[in-house]
């Protein structure tokens, strides 16, 4: 198995719902990463996981909050979100946080807060 | 800090022509080198990468060399197809091994 595995692959939802991001990979990489990536830009690094320990946080928002419940498994909670939130949520994973051979991305998470 | 420029797009070709996209990095030491992929609507795949100096990169037709001497990674396919028409990403590893660093994306279009 070569994939990260996105879940939902879209999502609508109100400023003060509560939902969750998932991200599955089964290739024993140990590290784990959530990108967000605006129309025609790059993707933005938000929180890095090493090892389960979460080891990056880019100066992300407090109603983003990561959660990374085992070595394959790493979720994104969201609540109470703002419209500029809305974005394509990418989840990658790679061997660990140092190495050479770049990153496996999941098709991501298109989500629109309304 | 490390960083990577691209070519500003769009870039719009005729089906069959020739496709160069130019990248160019600032990194010290040997950065790893990437090409990653994203068609309209999906998440990033990486195309292909090199890890050392004079390396050639190569998938589906693509191809990239890793120049240290111009600190350049361009991407070069000999005859593009509508199905190519996506966004590519340049990106370095640097050689302290951790966070992967993207160009701003060139865009692509191929027409028939």
């Amino acid at each position: 198995d070569t994939e990260v595995t996105q879940t939902p692959k879209h999502l609508v939802m109100g400023m003060t719902n509560k939902k969750s991001l998932k991200c599955e990979q089964h290739m024993g990489h140990r590290a784990m990463y959530w990108y967000k990536q605006k129309a025609k830009k790059p993707p933005e690094l938000m929180f890095v996981y090493s090892y389960e320990k979460l080891s990056i946080n880019e100066s992300v928002p407090s109603r983003f909050s990561p959660e990374c419940p085992n070595s394959s498994l790493l979720n994104l909670h969201l609540h109470a979100l703002q419209p500029e939130d809305s974005a394509l949520y990418l989840c990658a994973s790679s061997q660990g946080t140092i190495n050479y051979y770049g990153y496996t991305f999941g098709s991501g998470t298109r989500l629109t807060v309304v | 800090g490390n960083s990577v420029t691209q070519m500003e797009g769009p870039v719009t070709l005729s089906e069959e022509a020739f496709l160069t996209i130019n990248c160019t990095y600032t990194a010290t030491g040997y950065p790893s080198l990437f090409w990653y992929v994203q068609y309209p609507g999906e998440g990033l795949q990486l195309l292909l990468k090199a890890t050392k100096a004079d390396d050639k990169g190569s998938n589906k037709g693509f191809e990239a060399t890793y120049r240290k001497e111009t600190t350049s990674f361009h991407l070069e396919k000999g005859s593009v197809q509508v199905s190519d028409s996506a966004v590519y990403f340049c990106a370095l590893i640097g050689d302290a091994g951790n966070m992967l660093t993207f160009g701003g994306g060139t865009r692509l279009m191929v027409k028939p």
